[in-house]
């Protein structure tokens, strides 16, 4: 099956700095990312659906300068988390759109990044 | 507004015993349910995926069914295991546009 890789897994950082995290799909092109954030009990929060070769669309309430999105091959989406504090926090996971572009198209979930912001 | 439920919240079975998650849904134009378990601190993985047309698809010990008309899911699991503990998400997928509406999980627990 289809394989989508995230890095890192986790990341531990002080309040202030912006962090970095990759979406990777191994074995196969995807036109289309989306960027989760999970908190603890709840289930997954789309933040983001992010296009190869233009702006990502992000939902209502999620700061598009806070949260910058890049997709800018068909297998790797990153989500850079700028001047992170530590109510963001969270699990963040990514998903990519499988190849056909078909209304069943399944969404394969990496591992998640597990980001704690001191 | 689009919505999915799921029942129990948390559940905590013995190792061995059946048990039957539930799903409902208000999505409208539906496209496909899928059920997903997402062990803790991973990502989802995908159990089965059902259609319109589709009443039931087992994969493995895992039974999934949709009642279109009355818009509910459920997922039988049989003769639980301890690496069956894990929440269980039911997703609907919307017709247009293209998303996933996610349901808020059910968390099962299977003791030795």
């Amino acid at each position: 099956g289809a394989v989508v890789s995230q890095h890192p897994s986790r990341v531990i950082c002080k309040s202030g700095t912006s962090v970095k995290i990759e979406c990777r799909s191994l074995d196969f092109q995807a036109t289309t990312m989306f960027w989760y954030r999970q908190f603890p009990k709840q289930s997954l929060m789309l933040m983001a659906t992010s296009n190869e070769g233009s702006k990502a669309t992000y939902e209502q309430g999620v700061e598009k300068d806070k949260f910058l999105i890049n997709h800018a091959s068909l297998t790797l989406s990153t989500l850079t988390v700028t001047s992170a504090h530590p109510e963001d926090s969270s699990f963040y996971i990514c998903s990519a759109r499988g190849p056909s572009g078909g209304p069943t198209d399944t969404q394969y979930f990496g591992p998640g990044t597990r980001l704690t912001v001191l | 507004k689009n919505q999915v439920e799921q029942s129990p919240q948390s559940l905590i079975i013995l190792e061995g015993k059946n048990c039957t998650l539930q799903c409902n849904y208000t999505v409208s134009p539906f496209s496909n349910l899928r059920w997903y378990k997402q062990d803790t601190g991973r990502g989802p993985v995908s159990l089965t995926i059902m259609t319109f047309s589709e009443n039931t698809k087992s994969n493995g010990r895992y039974t999934a069914t949709l009642d279109a008309d009355t818009k509910q899911s459920s997922l039988h699991i049989t003769a639980s295991q301890l690496s069956d503990s894990a929440s269980y998400i039911c997703v609907v997928s919307a017709l247009v546009p293209y998303k996933y509406i996610f349901g808020t999980g059910t968390r099962l627990k299977v003791l030795a």
